[in-house]
């Protein structure tokens, strides 16, 4: 069974550092997905992963997958408080997405 | 183009009340899933469908029906309301299988079993 494990799942940063957060799952997949979800509202899409070392960037926020290895990483770079949200990752199964348990980001000035 | 749409946004029912969770999308996605998220435990899979007239089961799908009569519309039924139904539920469709761009989230359906 596939199974998607986040961590950390709470992370608090001040504003300027750099941090990561890693995904990890089980079986073989081609596809990972990173979204953002902020307080009460629903899912947006961050990132698709397709491949073996693929990254992609969008503004302070990097992503990327070693599927040899099973874990992907979304790696944010001098932080911003606007960056505060829930990220999730989300791995491909074979008829759906199984998502990780997400990451509580919190930037403080 | 409204994309996924969701309704009712909240709802509060009482144990043993049945109720539809209605979820439309004009994409003409072929794939539609429902998910539940509960705090701790990210979103997780309740019935999905690949296509009109076919529906599947996923992760918990225990105390809910599913129907797909057309692309557009893909319900989710309530038999029997139980508090450890309380969740927010999420519709969700893609072009096809899982997708090459991801998942389009519907905004949310807040449900309360008291």
């Amino acid at each position: 069974e596939l199974k998607v494990e986040q961590n950390p799942l709470f992370l608090s940063m001040q504003e300027g550092k750099n941090y990561t957060i890693y995904c990890n799952y089980s079986t073989t997949s081609d596809r990972l997905y990173w979204y953002r979800q902020d307080p009460g509202k629903s899912l947006e899409s961050l990132f698709v992963l397709l491949s073996n070392g693929a990254v992609k960037q969008e503004g302070r926020l990097m992503a990327s997958l070693d599927t040899k290895a099973r874990l992907s990483t979304l790696h944010i770079t001098a932080a911003v408080h606007d960056l505060s949200a829930t990220y999730f990752c989300a791995v491909d199964g074979s008829n759906d997405m199984r998502f990780g348990a997400g990451t509580r980001l919190t930037v403080k000035p | 183009n409204a994309g996924v749409t969701q309704t009712p946004k909240f709802q509060v029912l009482k144990t043993g009340q049945s109720m539809t969770l209605q979820c439309a999308q004009d994409m003409n996605h072929e794939y539609m899933s429902w998910y539940r998220q509960d705090p701790g435990m990210g979103l997780r899979l309740i019935h999905y469908s690949v296509g009109a007239g076919i529906t599947d089961q996923g992760e918990v799908p225990n105390g809910y029906n599913v129907s797909r009569s057309t692309t557009e519309d893909f319900p989710l039924r309530l038999l029997s309301a139980a508090p450890s139904q309380t969740s927010v539920y999420f519709c969700a469709s893609t072009e096809g299988g899982t997708s090459f761009y991801g998942y389009t989230f519907g905004s949310g359906t807040r449900l309360t079993v008291v």
